[in-house]
């Protein structure tokens, strides 16, 4: 069965004080590893795709990295409009009908 | 371009009363599921379908039925409400092992 675990359940942070969140997951076959960005009362929103060990992508302060066990989101000098739960989820080969999801992590930048 | 769309946002329902949340996506996309979530659970998956005519069981569909008659809706009836089902619902979408979209979710209480 697939397990996506995320850490750490929450991370307060300074405003430019950059840190990393972990995502591990164990799949038969990974087919795709999503990072979403959820706010308080709205539905998750896709942030990046990874679909193959050491792929990258970066947008604005965020950077999603990928190893075969393991994804990382490096938020660079945040600022308080990155507070939010960034969740993590997988696309495994036999059963692709269905996303895994981590728990999230919360993250809460303070000007 | 709507994406996925949720109705009703709010609801509140006494034990026992049945009800239908509404799902429909303007995306062709022939996965759709739905899901759970509480606090410290994450997204559970309730149903899913993988094409018209085409539905499943996720994690936990105990007093959840779908149907999936259009690719474009997806509507989840709660038989009998229970208390236990007092959750937001989230509906999603994809194409193959492309990003989900998700909609904005349904509050619901149950008294």
């Amino acid at each position: 069965e697939d397990q996506v675990t995320q850490s750490p359940e929450a991370l307060r942070l300074q405003e430019g004080e950059s840190s990393s969140l972990n995502c591990s997951y164990t799949v038969s076959g990974l087919r795709g590893l999503f990072w979403y960005r959820q706010d308080p009362g709205k539905g998750p929103e896709f942030l990046f795709t990874l679909y193959s060990a050491g792929e990258e992508k970066e947008k604005e302060r965020l950077k999603a990295t990928l190893t075969k066990k393991e994804s990382f989101l490096h938020i660079t000098a945040p600022k308080p409009e990155d507070s939010a739960t960034y969740l993590c989820a997988v696309l495994d080969t036999p059963s692709d009908y269905k996303l895994s999801f981590g728990a999230g992590t919360t993250v809460t930048v303070r000007a | 371009n709507a994406g996925v769309t949720q109705t009703p946002k709010f609801q509140v329902l006494k034990t026992g009363q049945s009800m239908t949340l509404q799902c429909a996506q303007d995306m062709n996309h022939e996965y759709m599921s739905w899901y759970r979530q509480d606090p410290g659970m994450g997204l559970r998956l309730i149903h899913y379908s993988v094409g018209a005519g085409i539905t499943d069981q996720g994690e936990v569909p105990n007093g959840y039925n779908v149907s999936r008659s259009t690719t474009e809706d997806f509507p989840l009836r709660l038989l009998s409400a229970a208390p236990s089902q007092t959750s937001v619902y989230f509906c999603a979408s994809r194409a193959g092992n492309q990003p989900q979209h998700f909609g904005d979710g349904t509050r619901l209480s149950i008294l």
